[in-house]
């Protein structure tokens, strides 16, 4: 079993809509909780992260951690193309050597279509 | 200005030859990590440096070396270069503290090809 699950999709949505991607864990060592969105031919870029269970807001994005499920998800409020990409959850627990290791999902592949 | 930039862009190479890529970040960060992204896009660390010494080491292949002549330069070098080495090779860097890691700043990848 991977220490992060997600669905790799793709999924595609139309415009406006609201897209809930999700990952799930086994590592209940795991600190930081990121979602990374990456376009085609680039490199991921760091979207949101959280530290607890809860949810945090960003405009249009709602990442949301549920420790005790070992879940995470990022919703995404009226949708547009320019969110087309492939999203990346990622979570990191503190290594031996008093770092952060960083574990990434499979990635979602989503198309939000005009 | 680009933040974390990689060279080459892309790779095409034969069945063991030896190639190296490039890797320097201007954020002024002291960590820089390598990762590998497979065709599924799975994404998995290979190495990472804190100022120069060597703080995470996966399980990789001994053909893989990187080198760090700076904290502002990470390398890679690979040996005898197999087709199951094809991918996109990833460059990374993070803010000096540890405990602030998790937010990493990637280079754009470095498309290797082995044929």
């Amino acid at each position: 079993q991977k220490e992060v699950e997600q669905d790799p999709g793709p999924l595609s949505v139309p415009e406006g809509a609201i897209v809930s991607l999700n990952c799930t864990y086994s590592n209940s060592a795991f600190q930081y909780f990121m979602w990374y969105r990456q376009y085609s031919r680039k490199g991921p870029e760091l979207l949101m992260y959280t530290y607890s269970s809860g949810n945090k807001e960003d405009g249009r994005f709602t990442a949301q951690v549920d420790k005790s499920s070992k879940y995470i998800s990022l919703f995404i409020r009226d949708s547009q193309p320019s969110d087309s990409a492939t999203y990346l959850c990622a979570m990191s627990v503190l290594n031996s050597g008093g770092y952060q290791k960083v574990t990434f999902g499979t990635g979602t592949k989503l198309q939000v279509i005009p | 200005d680009t933040a974390v930039s990689q060279t080459p862009k892309y790779l095409v190479t034969q069945m063991g030859n030896d190639k190296s890529i490039k890797c320097e970040q201007n954020l002024g960060h002291d960590t820089m990590y390598w990762y590998k992204q497979d065709s599924k896009k799975f994404l998995k660390i290979m190495f990472s440096y804190n100022n120069k010494e060597l703080i995470i080491n996966e399980t990789v292949p001994n053909r893989f070396s990187p080198k760090s002549p700076d904290k502002a330069h990470l390398n890679l070098h690979i040996n005898s270069l197999e087709l199951g080495d094809s991918a996109v090779y990833f460059c990374a860097s993070s803010q000096d503290s540890p405990l602030a890691s998790y937010e990493q700043y990637f280079g754009p990848g470095t498309r290797l090809t082995v044929t």
